[in-house]
């Protein structure tokens, strides 16, 4: 049974680009989180995704944005990148239905570093 | 409002035990713990979801005092495996809302040595 992948697992953009990165969730989950990592710090919630739809976002820009698709894969979009973006970018996928749903698994993240 | 994690570092012989303690200012749905190794992703250890819960994973264990709004992780006769930063992710507790959005504490190094 795969686990959640990412894609890529680095990339390194300029200043000003904008970067999608990629998502697809475990096996039977439905629902796709996305989180920031900065070094040394906990991850920061960035948008969930469940059908299709943003269902609940924390205190990032505008500039990020995503989407899910209708096998429940996930992108996540920066536009503009700032120095401050370099991190590493975690996305999480969880069960639908009952208690289980609250449970969240990582993928391996995505590096990034804006130069 | 991010939880209070404390003790931030703790450095164990192996077999020792260890408690790690989540504080939130904010009413409580469930308290997450994650384990996160050097330069891998966070892994899921257990979720708290009713004050007074306790769970178990192995010799790792967590309660959620409700009323208190903490939640304490505790580590039983400690293994070299279990070195690596531990996240508590809170859940606050939201009327009519999705009660999914985590809110992480900043870490707890914790380290096993033989």
């Amino acid at each position: 049974d795969a686990g959640v992948t990412q894609s890529p697992t680095h990339l390194i953009k300029t200043r000003g680009q904008q970067v999608t990165l990629r998502c697809s969730p475990k096996s039977g989950h439905d629902t796709v989180s996305w989180y920031q990592q900065a070094l040394g710090q906990g991850p920061q919630f960035i948008f969930q995704y469940y059908e299709e739809e943003e269902r609940q976002r924390g205190n990032f820009p505008d500039r990020f944005s995503g989407h899910q698709f209708p096998n429940y894969s996930s992108e996540l979009n920066v536009n503009a990148l700032l120095l401050g973006d370099s991190a590493l970018y975690l996305c999480a996928s969880s069960p639908p239905g009952g208690p289980r749903t609250y449970e969240q698994y990582f993928g391996p993240g995505t590096r990034l570093t804006v130069t | 409002q991010q939880p209070v994690q404390s003790p931030q570092a703790v450095i164990l012989r192996e077999g020792e035990d260890a408690v790690i303690n989540c504080s939130s200012s904010k009413a409580l749905y469930s308290v997450h713990w994650y384990r996160q190794k050097h330069g891998e992703a966070p892994v899921f250890l257990m979720i708290l979801l009713k004050g007074g819960e306790q769970k178990g994973h192995e010799k790792i264990s967590a309660s959620f005092n409700e009323k208190k709004q903490q939640s304490s992780l505790y580590l039983t006769a400690s293994q070299l495996s279990y070195s690596g930063t531990y996240f508590c992710g809170t859940a606050p507790r939201r009327r009519g809302g999705n009660n999914r959005k985590l809110i992480w504490g900043l870490g707890t190094s914790l380290g096993v040595n033989p």
